[in-house]
Protein backbone atom coordinates (compact mmCIF):
# COMPACT_ATOMS: atom_id res chain seq x y z
CA UNK A 1 0.00 0.00 0.00
CA UNK A 2 2.24 2.92 -1.57
CA UNK A 3 -0.76 5.43 -0.65
CA UNK A 4 0.02 8.94 -2.59
CA UNK A 5 3.07 8.97 -5.29
CA UNK A 6 4.27 11.92 -6.87
CA UNK A 7 6.55 11.78 -10.17
CA UNK A 8 9.48 13.24 -10.68
CA UNK A 9 10.56 14.35 -6.92
CA UNK A 10 12.87 16.96 -8.49
CA UNK A 11 13.18 18.79 -11.36
CA UNK A 12 15.15 21.69 -12.93
CA UNK A 13 12.83 23.57 -16.18
CA UNK A 14 14.04 25.89 -18.29
CA UNK A 15 11.39 29.37 -19.10
CA UNK A 16 9.03 28.42 -21.41
CA UNK A 17 9.64 24.18 -21.19
CA UNK A 18 6.69 21.99 -20.28
CA UNK A 19 6.21 19.28 -17.95
CA UNK A 20 3.75 17.34 -16.68
CA UNK A 21 3.53 16.13 -12.70
CA UNK A 22 2.00 12.77 -12.38
CA UNK A 23 -0.01 12.10 -8.99
CA UNK A 24 -1.07 8.53 -8.27
CA UNK A 25 -2.96 7.05 -5.59
CA UNK A 26 -4.07 2.91 -4.68
CA UNK A 27 -6.67 4.40 -1.52
CA UNK A 28 -9.46 4.30 -4.52
CA UNK A 29 -10.08 7.85 -2.94
CA UNK A 30 -12.63 9.98 -5.18
CA UNK A 31 -11.30 13.33 -4.58
CA UNK A 32 -7.59 14.51 -5.85
CA UNK A 33 -5.94 17.77 -5.05
CA UNK A 34 -2.82 19.95 -6.16
CA UNK A 35 -1.19 22.49 -4.13
CA UNK A 36 2.02 24.43 -4.18
CA UNK A 37 3.54 25.25 -1.22
CA UNK A 38 5.81 28.68 -1.10
CA UNK A 39 7.75 29.94 1.62
CA UNK A 40 5.91 31.75 4.26
CA UNK A 41 2.15 31.23 2.22
CA UNK A 42 1.47 27.95 3.46
CA UNK A 43 -0.37 25.36 0.83
CA UNK A 44 -2.74 27.33 -1.78
CA UNK A 45 -4.90 25.27 -4.00
CA UNK A 46 -4.22 25.08 -7.71
CA UNK A 47 -6.65 22.22 -9.06
CA UNK A 48 -8.68 19.68 -8.22
CA UNK A 49 -10.61 16.81 -8.90
CA UNK A 50 -13.71 15.49 -7.17
CA UNK A 51 -14.17 11.88 -9.37
CA UNK A 52 -12.90 10.50 -13.22
CA UNK A 53 -13.32 12.91 -15.61
CA UNK A 54 -13.52 15.82 -13.73
CA UNK A 55 -11.42 18.75 -12.78
CA UNK A 56 -12.25 22.14 -11.34
CA UNK A 57 -9.93 25.22 -10.63
CA UNK A 58 -8.68 26.42 -7.23
CA UNK A 59 -7.08 29.27 -5.48
CA UNK A 60 -4.35 29.53 -8.06
CA UNK A 61 -5.10 27.83 -10.90
CA UNK A 62 -3.40 30.31 -13.87
CA UNK A 63 -0.71 28.76 -15.79
CA UNK A 64 -1.72 25.00 -14.98
CA UNK A 65 -3.90 22.53 -16.40
CA UNK A 66 -4.82 19.19 -15.20
CA UNK A 67 -6.45 15.76 -15.98
CA UNK A 68 -7.64 13.06 -14.45
CA UNK A 69 -8.37 10.15 -17.16
CA UNK A 70 -8.11 7.44 -14.23
CA UNK A 71 -9.77 7.32 -10.46
CA UNK A 72 -6.24 6.47 -8.78
CA UNK A 73 -4.04 9.23 -11.43
CA UNK A 74 -4.49 12.74 -11.46
CA UNK A 75 -1.69 14.76 -14.06
CA UNK A 76 -0.83 18.11 -13.06
CA UNK A 77 0.76 19.84 -16.53
CA UNK A 78 2.66 23.32 -17.09
CA UNK A 79 2.11 24.30 -21.07
CA UNK A 80 5.00 27.09 -20.81
CA UNK A 81 6.79 26.95 -17.32
CA UNK A 82 7.83 30.35 -15.55
CA UNK A 83 9.80 31.35 -12.84
CA UNK A 84 6.98 32.47 -10.65
CA UNK A 85 6.32 28.60 -10.95
CA UNK A 86 9.22 27.70 -8.88
CA UNK A 87 7.81 25.95 -6.08
CA UNK A 88 6.90 22.44 -4.18
CA UNK A 89 4.20 20.71 -5.59
CA UNK A 90 2.15 18.32 -3.25
CA UNK A 91 -0.44 16.42 -5.17
CA UNK A 92 -3.00 15.00 -2.11
CA UNK A 93 -6.57 12.60 -2.08
CA UNK A 94 -9.57 11.69 0.25
CA UNK A 95 -12.74 10.47 0.53
CA UNK A 96 -15.89 12.45 -0.44
CA UNK A 97 -17.70 14.05 1.58
CA UNK A 98 -20.59 11.28 1.01
CA UNK A 99 -18.27 8.65 2.73
CA UNK A 100 -16.84 10.76 5.27
CA UNK A 101 -17.80 14.14 5.90
CA UNK A 102 -14.62 16.61 6.47
CA UNK A 103 -12.40 14.03 5.08
CA UNK A 104 -8.89 13.95 6.07
CA UNK A 105 -5.81 14.39 2.92
CA UNK A 106 -3.25 12.14 2.44
CA UNK A 107 -0.61 13.98 0.75
CA UNK A 108 2.07 12.47 -1.63
CA UNK A 109 6.25 13.61 -1.13
CA UNK A 110 6.40 16.60 -2.93
CA UNK A 111 7.72 17.54 -6.08
CA UNK A 112 10.42 20.70 -6.06
CA UNK A 113 10.47 22.42 -9.05
CA UNK A 114 13.20 24.76 -10.29
CA UNK A 115 12.47 27.48 -13.26
CA UNK A 116 15.24 29.17 -14.34
CA UNK B 1 -14.11 33.95 2.85
CA UNK B 2 -12.75 31.64 4.53
CA UNK B 3 -9.14 31.96 6.26
CA UNK B 4 -6.69 30.77 8.68
CA UNK B 5 -4.00 32.68 10.43
CA UNK B 6 -1.11 31.61 12.10
CA UNK B 7 0.56 34.55 13.84
CA UNK B 8 3.66 32.77 15.15
CA UNK B 9 5.72 32.24 12.11
CA UNK B 10 8.65 31.07 14.33
CA UNK B 11 9.00 29.46 17.60
CA UNK B 12 12.22 28.38 19.55
CA UNK B 13 11.73 26.45 22.40
CA UNK B 14 14.37 24.04 24.60
CA UNK B 15 13.95 20.56 25.25
CA UNK B 16 11.29 19.36 27.80
CA UNK B 17 9.79 23.11 27.51
CA UNK B 18 5.75 23.01 26.54
CA UNK B 19 4.78 25.04 23.53
CA UNK B 20 1.18 25.94 22.27
CA UNK B 21 1.21 26.81 18.49
CA UNK B 22 -1.98 29.69 18.01
CA UNK B 23 -4.57 29.11 15.06
CA UNK B 24 -7.77 31.51 13.92
CA UNK B 25 -9.54 30.76 11.85
CA UNK B 26 -12.53 32.27 9.71
CA UNK B 27 -15.59 31.64 7.80
CA UNK B 28 -19.12 32.05 7.65
CA UNK B 29 -19.90 28.14 7.41
CA UNK B 30 -22.22 26.80 10.93
CA UNK B 31 -20.88 23.35 9.90
CA UNK B 32 -16.55 23.38 9.10
CA UNK B 33 -13.39 21.04 9.93
CA UNK B 34 -10.20 21.62 11.64
CA UNK B 35 -6.99 19.99 11.14
CA UNK B 36 -3.55 20.32 12.27
CA UNK B 37 -0.34 18.76 9.98
CA UNK B 38 2.86 17.95 10.46
CA UNK B 39 5.63 18.92 7.99
CA UNK B 40 8.66 17.44 9.24
CA UNK B 41 12.30 18.45 7.78
CA UNK B 42 11.95 15.88 5.19
CA UNK B 43 9.13 17.33 3.68
CA UNK B 44 6.29 15.12 3.97
CA UNK B 45 2.81 16.08 5.64
CA UNK B 46 1.82 14.11 8.52
CA UNK B 47 -2.03 14.38 9.69
CA UNK B 48 -2.45 15.00 13.21
CA UNK B 49 -5.90 15.59 13.83
CA UNK B 50 -9.57 16.27 12.42
CA UNK B 51 -12.24 17.79 14.61
CA UNK B 52 -15.55 19.09 13.53
CA UNK B 53 -17.27 22.12 14.45
CA UNK B 54 -19.60 20.48 16.31
CA UNK B 55 -17.58 18.88 18.91
CA UNK B 56 -15.60 21.24 20.78
CA UNK B 57 -14.35 19.10 23.65
CA UNK B 58 -10.44 19.12 23.71
CA UNK B 59 -8.41 16.10 22.48
CA UNK B 60 -5.24 15.31 23.82
CA UNK B 61 -3.10 12.30 22.52
CA UNK B 62 0.24 11.49 24.39
CA UNK B 63 2.13 14.60 24.63
CA UNK B 64 -0.12 16.29 21.80
CA UNK B 65 -3.35 18.41 23.14
CA UNK B 66 -5.38 20.34 21.05
CA UNK B 67 -7.58 23.33 22.61
CA UNK B 68 -11.03 24.10 20.45
CA UNK B 69 -12.84 27.19 21.33
CA UNK B 70 -15.92 28.49 18.90
CA UNK B 71 -15.94 31.50 20.95
CA UNK B 72 -12.97 33.04 19.90
CA UNK B 73 -12.33 30.68 16.43
CA UNK B 74 -9.36 29.26 17.81
CA UNK B 75 -7.91 25.70 17.51
CA UNK B 76 -4.70 25.63 19.53
CA UNK B 77 -2.19 22.88 19.81
CA UNK B 78 0.04 22.16 22.56
CA UNK B 79 3.15 20.18 23.05
CA UNK B 80 4.04 19.16 26.35
CA UNK B 81 7.30 18.09 27.31
CA UNK B 82 8.66 19.23 23.56
CA UNK B 83 11.29 16.99 22.22
CA UNK B 84 13.81 17.46 19.65
CA UNK B 85 11.46 15.04 16.98
CA UNK B 86 9.13 17.66 17.27
CA UNK B 87 11.08 20.19 15.49
CA UNK B 88 9.00 20.82 12.35
CA UNK B 89 6.63 23.09 10.30
CA UNK B 90 3.25 22.80 11.55
CA UNK B 91 0.04 23.72 9.44
CA UNK B 92 -3.48 24.78 10.86
CA UNK B 93 -6.47 24.04 7.89
CA UNK B 94 -9.99 24.42 7.55
CA UNK B 95 -12.28 22.90 5.41
CA UNK B 96 -15.98 24.27 5.07
CA UNK B 97 -19.37 22.54 4.18
CA UNK B 98 -18.78 21.06 0.83
CA UNK B 99 -20.65 23.35 -1.46
CA UNK B 100 -21.92 21.93 -5.50
CA UNK B 101 -19.74 18.68 -5.34
CA UNK B 102 -16.54 21.58 -4.91
CA UNK B 103 -14.63 18.44 -2.76
CA UNK B 104 -12.99 18.70 0.66
CA UNK B 105 -10.72 21.89 -0.08
CA UNK B 106 -8.56 22.72 2.74
CA UNK B 107 -7.30 26.42 3.35
CA UNK B 108 -3.93 26.47 5.32
CA UNK B 109 -2.86 28.85 7.40
CA UNK B 110 0.86 30.22 6.75
CA UNK B 111 2.69 27.86 9.05
CA UNK B 112 4.45 27.96 12.64
CA UNK B 113 8.49 26.75 12.16
CA UNK B 114 9.35 25.03 15.49
CA UNK B 115 12.81 24.49 17.04
CA UNK B 116 13.38 22.09 19.92
CA UNK B 117 16.89 22.45 21.11
CA UNK B 118 18.73 19.97 23.08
Amino acid sequence: NAGVTQTPKFRVLKTGQSMTLLCAQDMNHEYMYWYRQDPGMGLRLIHYSVGEGTTAKGEVPDGYNVSRLKKQNFLLGLESAAPSQTSVYFCASSYSYRDSPGPEQFFGPGTRLTVL
Amino acid sequence: AQKVTQAQTEISVVEKEDVTLDCVYETRDTTYYLFWYKQPPSGELVFLIRRNSFDEQNEISGRYSWNFQKSTSSFNFTITASQVVDSAVYFCALSGVERYNQGGKLIFGQGTELSVKP
